[in-house]
C-alpha cells in the first residue's frame, strides 16, 4: 500500500522559501510514476504546484514556475517542494500525491492516486 | 479563478441521487480525461473516477463518472451521511499547460 508523508515547517516568514518534504512508503519512486504537489489555501479549492518524474524531469504550473523548484532523491524515497519569496497568499495545506501522467497521441491522462495527509504552511513574520 | 465551473453546492435525502457538473472548454475537458476526487472533512483529496469513468478499487459503484463534450458528471447514487464532503474535478488544460481543478462541490446530505 502506497503512503505519502509530508514535512517541513510549519510556519513561514514573508520573503523566505518554503520547503517540504514528501517520504514515499510501500512503493518506490525509481520504479516509475510521476510526484506532484498540489496546495490548498484555507477554506478553498485545489491547485496543482507541479510535479516530477523518477528521472528528475520536472513540469510547474506556469503561475507559480519562476518561484518552484521541485526535486526527488531515489536513494531517500523522497521529493521535495521549494517556493521561494513566499507571501501569505502561499499559506495553505500543501499535499504531495503520486501523479499519472500519460501523454496520448490526443489527449492526456493525468491525475492523482494517493495523496499525502498534507501539512499547513502559513507565512507570517 | 479556476477555468473548471462546478455549482457550489447541491443535496438530496438520505438514499436519493445528486448528479454534480463541471464544464470546461475544448483545451481541458474536451480532449483530455477527466478525474473526480472526494474530500471529506479535514481530510486529504482522494480519487473517486479517473480516467472520465473508472473507479479505482475499493470505490463502490455508487459513484459514477461521464464526460460529453466540455463537460463532465459525477453521479452519486444511495446517498449516505458519510458522503458529506467536497467533490473536485480535475483534467490538464493542453492550452494553459496546466493540470487544473474544478472550483468544487460541497454536498448536503438532508
Amino acid at each position: 500500500q502506497v503512503q505519502l508523508q509530508e514535512s517541513g515547517p510549519g510556519l513561514v516568514k514573508p520573503s523566505e522559501t518554503l520547503s517540504l518534504t514528501c517520504t514515499v512508503s510501500g512503493y518506490s519512486i525509481s520504479s516509475g510514476y510521476y510526484w506532484g504537489w498540489i496546495r490548498q489555501p484555507p477554506g478553498k479549492g485545489l491547485e496543482w504546484i507541479g510535479s516530477i518524474y523518477h528521472s528528475g524531469s520536472t513540469y510547474y504550473n506556469p503561475s507559480l514556475k519562476s518561484r518552484v523548484t521541485i526535486s526527488v532523491d531515489t536513494s531517500k524515497n523522497q521529493f521535495s517542494l521549494k517556493l521561494s519569496s513566499v507571501t501569505a497568499a502561499d499559506t495553505a495545506v500543501y499535499y504531495c500525491a503520486r501523479a499519472v501522467v500519460v501523454v496520448a497521441a490526443t489527449s492526456v491522462y493525468n491525475w492523482f492516486d494517493p495523496w499525502g495527509q498534507g501539512t499547513l504552511v502559513t507565512v507570517s513574520s | 479563478q479556476s477555468v473548471l465551473t462546478q455549482p457550489p453546492s447541491v443535496s438530496a435525502a438520505p438514499g436519493q441521487k445528486v448528479t454534480i457538473s463541471c464544464s470546461g472548454s475544448s483545451s481541458n475537458i474536451g480532449n483530455n480525461y477527466v478525474s473526480w476526487y472526494q474530500q471529506l472533512p479535514g481530510t486529504a483529496p482522494k480519487l473517486l473516477i479517473y480516467e472520465n469513468n473508472k473507479r479505482p478499487s475499493g470505490i463502490p459503484d455508487r459513484f459514477s463518472g461521464s464526460k460529453s463534450g466540455t463537460s463532465a458528471t459525477l453521479g452519486i447514487t444511495g446517498l449516505q451521511t458519510g458522503d458529506e464532503a467536497d467533490y473536485y474535478c480535475g483534467t490538464w488544460d493542453s492550452s494553459l499547460s496546466v493540470h487544473v481543478f474544478g472550483t468544487g462541490t460541497k454536498v448536503t446530505v438532508l
